[in-house]
């Protein structure tokens, strides 16, 4: 069983919806990521927390907006989106950094998102 | 910048063979990680094999060995004896040191044939 848990697998919204993606780790890394993946596609970074402060925004629209509450919790809230949004959205969750560690990242098994 | 080359879309292997998925790298950074992970139609991304740019030896993780030749930059991933199960996409991917970002190659689909 993966060390990081995602909710929901599935979701299915309409482009006025507002949801949310939640995931959730307990490894006490300080490091957490959402990833988009388009089917047979490499997953593509959108956002990086290190130490509960974003780090990373790779140019991420504004209707995706994450939140990490603490050092364990990573959201990823969803306003007003597209059809072409519709992907696997994957969490991971690793130490900061690679010194003295292999600092491998760990994946959730995703969330699979659908705009209607 | 890191940049990750799968130049390989798709390979079949036959079952109890080895097979070798390639990987070439640039990047400016002096020191990185060099990372394959497996995913499995499910969609789970599994981790299976790390390689440090100091690292003298090659790493193995059971059936999986990493062929690290650091003067060309590359990084294959070799898989012994095949298994049904081994069917997969397989992404090779660099993280710096010190940095939080973990960059993915396009990925080589494997199959296995019985």
């Amino acid at each position: 069983d993966t060390e990081v848990t995602q909710t929901p697998k599935h979701l299915v919204m309409g482009m006025t919806n507002k949801k949310s993606l939640k995931c959730e780790q307990h490894m006490g890394h300080r490091a957490m990521y959402w990833y988009k993946q388009k089917a047979k596609k490499p997953p593509e970074l959108m956002f990086v927390y290190s130490y509960e402060k974003l780090s990373i925004n790779e140019s991420v629209p504004s209707r995706f907006s994450p939140e990490c509450p603490n050092s364990s919790l990573l959201n990823l809230h969803l306003h007003a989106l597209q059809p072409e949004d519709s992907a696997l959205y994957l969490c991971a969750s690793s130490q900061v950094s690679l010194a003295g560690n292999t600092g491998e990242l760990f994946f959730g098994e995703g969330s699979r998102l659908t705009v209607l | 910048a890191q940049k990750i080359t799968q130049t390989q879309p798709g390979m079949f292997v036959q079952e109890k063979e080895a097979v070798t998925l390639d990987c070439t790298y640039d990047t400016s950074d002096p020191s990185y990680g060099l990372f394959w992970y497996k995913q499995p139609s499910s969609g789970e991304m599994i981790f299976l094999i790390y390689q440090g740019s100091y690292d003298q030896q090659n790493a193995t993780e059971g059936r999986y060995s990493l062929n690290f030749q650091k003067a060309r930059k590359s990084a294959n991933l070799v898989i012994s004896a095949s298994q049904l199960g081994d069917s997969a996409m397989y992404f090779c991917a660099m993280r710096a040191l010190n940095g939080n970002k973990l960059v993915f190659g396009a990925g080589t689909i494997l199959r296995v044939k019985s």
